[in-house]
């Protein structure tokens, strides 16, 4: 069945190293990938997408990998801070269907 | 700045009570969904509306129902309460395509 997961539950990294969150999908017909950061006591927040036919996204301190060939979508959050401790989710949207299927989330932990 | 207002953040009900989660969107969004969270199991689609007096089925919709009378508020309703039904609830609105604006989220215990 489709699916979009993620493959650790929880990554712990030193503040101002470089943090890559990685996520497994494995429906091909999705049309862009999104990453969402949550906040505790908060809703997800839009961080970074990525259409499907691009390899590559950059945006502030973030950057989004897609790799078609084996399904892998991972985020990278250069020089870590204490702000970006929060769950992350990946999601899929495909333009038919109109909707988003997120993955389980990843905890992010900075450590001092 | 754009809001989507959930007017509860935290809830206490009793099972078998009738429950009213409500959303609102100040955005003039088409498009409105209702996730739940759960720890392991990341947000599940419970129902969603493409417009007023619209509705369609999520991915987890048993046990639930929603209303949506105005463009700007999409409520969401435990007919009958159950304890498997406490988690965390969260509301989104759209224009359409991928640009999601969640809610803060309504946590609901069922005791």
């Amino acid at each position: 069945g489709e699916s979009v997961g993620l493959h650790l539950p929880t990554l712990s990294v030193q503040e101002g190293d470089n943090s890559i969150i990685n996520c497994a999908y494995s429906n091909s017909a999705s049309d862009y990938f999104i990453w969402y950061k949550q906040e505790s006591g908060k809703g997800p927040q839009f961080i970074i997408d990525i259409r499907s036919n691009m390899d590559k996204r950059q945006g502030q301190r973030v950057t989004v990998l897609l790799n078609k060939t084996v399904k892998h979508l991972s985020l990278q959050i250069a020089a870590t801070q204490p702000g970006d401790s929060a769950v992350y989710f990946c999601a899929e949207y495909r333009l038919r269907a109109d909707g988003l299927t997120f993955g389980k989330g990843t905890h992010l932990i900075i450590q001092p | 700045d754009v809001k989507v207002t959930q007017s509860s953040r935290y809830l206490v009900k009793r099972t078998g009570e009738k429950v009213f989660l409500e959303c609102v969107q100040d955005m003039d969004h088409e498009n409105m969904f209702w996730y739940r969270q759960d720890p392991g199991l990341g947000l599940r689609l419970i129902y969603f509306s493409y417009d007023v007096k619209m509705k369609e089925k999520g991915d987890i919709p048993e046990g639930y129902s929603v209303s949506r009378e105005k463009k700007e508020r999409f409520s969401l309703i435990l007919e009958s309460a159950s304890t498997n039904q406490t988690s965390m609830y969260l509301c989104a609105s759209s224009l359409g395509g991928r640009g999601y604006t969640f809610g803060s989220g309504t946590r609901l215990t069922v005791v």
